[in-house]
């Protein structure tokens, strides 16, 4: 079993909708939890860090849920520029564990 | 700002060559970690390192090695090149939680 799992997709949503994004991972005693944008061929680079309380940025939310092993990310009012691939990452002690990502589209 | 260098954006090399990636951070960071990014597999570990001279195996170390000789470099070294190593290298730093990408490293072997 993956560490961390997400729906692939591609998600192909048009501006201005709301698209959700989950993930889940394996390690019960994972601590710290992040969502990264890259783009393109680009590398990753850091887009939130996600707590048990749910935290916001402007149009991105996200939230975790401990007890079921699972992250999530909300973007509302998609622009074009959101297009990219999301990657859900885990931390467990020194190592990080990343999902193969989420890839967005957002359509004029 | 953070900076992660990778010593180049894009290589070719020959089946059997030794190949040698190399890394620097510039934050003084404990932590430095080498991936490779493969379409549909995603970000996978090779090495990484918390201290000078000090490394650990990741999930996928065969066929390769790494040296940390100084606190903010971070040597990948392929010992033979092979075709199915051919993929994209990334460097990563961390402090505590959040990593610092490097630009990656294309590589194709021929």
């Amino acid at each position: 079993r993956k560490e961390v799992e997400q729906d692939p997709g591609p998600f192909n949503v048009p501006e201005g909708a709301t698209v959700a994004f989950n993930c889940t991972y394996s390690n019960s005693a994972s601590q710290s939890f992040f969502w990264y944008r890259q783009d393109g061929r680009k590398e990753p680079k850091l887009l939130m860090s996600v707590y048990s309380s749910g935290n916001e940025d402007g149009r991105f939310t996200a939230q975790l849920n401990r007890a079921s092993q699972y992250i999530s990310l909300l973007i509302r009012d998609s622009k074009l520029s959101d297009s990219a691939t999301y990657l859900c990452v885990v931390n467990a002690g020194n190592q990080f564990y990343f999902g193969t990502g989420t890839s967005l589209t957002v359509i004029p | 700002d953070v900076k992660v260098t990778q010593s180049s954006r894009y290589l070719v090399k020959r089946t059997g060559e030794k190949v040698f990636l190399e890394c620097v951070q510039d934050m003084d960071h404990e932590n430095m970690f080498w991936y490779r990014q493969d379409p549909g597999l995603g970000l996978r570990l090779i090495y990484f390192s918390y201290d000078v001279k000090m490394k650990e195996k990741g999930d996928i170390p065969e066929g390769y090695s790494v040296s940390r000789e100084k606190k903010e470099r971070f040597s990948l070294i392929l010992e033979s090149a092979s075709t199915n190593q051919t993929s994209m290298y990334l460097c990563a730093s961390s402090f505590f939680d959040e990593q610092f990408f490097g630009p990656g490293t294309r590589l194709t072997v021929l």
